[in-house]
């Protein structure tokens, strides 16, 4: 079944205004890392948070594992942040071996 | 900053043809993967690898090898390539996977 599960689908934002896209998993983790992809294009890793808050300009990562879900929050959007956002978990011990969920389509809109 | 390379980045075959996808990393990173890309599918893993001569399953290895004759490099093996094969290929390596290279884009006709 689908163990790692992304919402929204898609999401289009004016510029300026703030997104939350959300990351619910079905199984134990070791960590959680958040992508992005260009459109088109590689993947690009944001964080690796296994657990609690981390923070990089603009984006803040929260991960609750007992509540097996993790948030991505941009904040002040700009339209170089339109692309996708993938979750992916980690379990086990099976290092690097990421199970991803289908991603968040962002536009922002000038 | 780690750099995986991948070639060729637009490849089409025929069916029941070989195909070879190459990656290329210059970090000296253990571990390496290989993912595919699909519409509704997200990325899943094919094959991966933890070192020189080792390569593992993944969660969809059937139709696919994998070969890891050096620390740098690690292929994907399409021995007779299927329609359903067309999708874009991701390689990555380090310890969390997290190095990305730019992908092949492959149709099989």
């Amino acid at each position: 079944g689908q163990q790692v599960q992304q919402s929204p689908a898609s999401l289009v934002l004016q510029e300026g205004e703030n997104a939350e896209l959300q990351c619910n998993f079905s199984t134990s983790l070791n960590s959680m890392q958040w992508f992005y992809q260009r459109p088109g294009g590689s993947l690009v890793s944001l964080f690796y948070n296994p657990s609690g808050t981390k923070h990089s300009g603009r984006l803040t990562s929260t991960t609750v594992i007992k509540e097996r879900r993790s948030s991505l929050h941009i904040s002040s959007s700009q339209t170089t942040d339109s692309g996708t956002y993938l979750c992916a978990l980690e379990r086990g011990s099976a290092l690097g071996r990421l199970h991803f969920g289908a991603g968040t389509q962002l536009i922002v809109i000038p | 900053e780690a750099a995986v390379t991948q070639s060729p980045r637009n490849k089409v075959a025929v069916t029941g043809g070989k195909v070879t996808l190459s990656c290329n990393q210059t970090n000296n990173h253990n571990n390496m993967y290989w993912y595919r890309q699909d519409t509704g599918h997200g990325l899943r893993l094919i094959h991966y690898s933890y070192g020189a001569g080792s390569t593992e399953k993944g969660d969809i290895p059937d139709g696919y090898k994998a070969s890891r004759p050096s620390q740098e490099n690690f292929s994907l093996i399409l021995e007779l390539a299927t329609p359903s094969q067309t999708s874009v290929y991701f390689c990555a390596s380090g310890e969390g996977g997290e190095y990305f290279g730019a992908g092949t884009r492959l149709s099989v006709l």
